[in-house]
């Protein structure tokens, strides 16, 4: 399998614009999590998924975060608009869940809003 | 709720030093404990994880043993080297039940440079 797959790997833009990221978690798996990394407050979870279901999304700091899971195999997180204060590096993880609590990370996207 | 505490870093070390980074936890229940590794620019990756009192997680020469009575999950390598160099974070399962045992709690993560 080729892991976690997050786009873009990279997103720069202007305070106000709309971002969407996107990951695609490991085939078969059935959890799926989004966190947020800043040197500031280290990594947070933001949102996790059960069968493409919202289970926890108490984490998601502010109104202008959203994330939704069409399907078993896409997620998106949304941020609309955003702010400098959301550049940051995310991150979708994928697990098996009740077979292994072993989270798979994806590389992230480094979010900078300017 | 639970927690987990890490030493803060950096760390800094020579090749082949000792290594030890040191991870406590607060949990209601029965966790399982994790460490992950993040090298730079990538996401991050188990490293070696226990399920229960008194095991010992343990893979490419590091080690950890979970112990109930003093709350802890220090990582421990005895011969580090210069590819070691990376972020390390302890964390935990949850334990309140149902699909709450699936999510992992973070501690801030421990910056481990080691030098040739």
């Amino acid at each position: 399998d080729a892991g976690v797959i997050q786009s873009p790997r990279h997103e720069v833009t202007e305070m106000g614009q709309e971002v969407t990221l996107r990951c695609k978690p490991i085939s078969g798996h059935d959890y799926l999590f989004w966190y947020r990394q800043t040197m500031m407050r280290g990594l947070e979870l933001l949102i996790y998924f059960n069968n493409n279901v919202p289970i926890d999304d108490s984490g998601m700091p502010e109104d202008r975060f959203s994330a939704k899971m069409p399907n078993a195999s896409f997620s998106t997180l949304k941020i609309q608009p955003s702010e400098p204060r959301d550049s940051a590096v995310y991150f979708c993880a994928s697990s098996l869940g009740a077979k292994s609590n072993i989270q798979y990370f994806g590389a992230g996207t480094r979010l900078s809003v300017l | 709720g639970n927690s987990v505490t890490q030493m803060e870093g950096p760390v800094t070390l020579s090749e082949e030093a000792f290594l030890t980074i040191n991870c406590t936890y607060t949990a209601t229940g029965y966790p399982s404990l994790f460490w992950y590794v993040q090298y730079p620019g990538e996401g991050l990756q188990l490293l070696l994880k226990a399920t229960k009192a008194d095991d010992k997680g343990s893979n490419k020469g590091f080690e950890a043993t979970y112990r109930k009575e003093t709350t802890s999950f220090h990582l421990e390598k005895g011969s580090v080297q210069v590819s070691d160099s990376a972020v390390y974070f302890c964390a935990l399962s949850g334990t309140e039940g149902g699909g709450s045992n699936y999510k992992l709690t973070f501690g801030k993560g421990t910056l481990l440079t080691v030098n040739p």
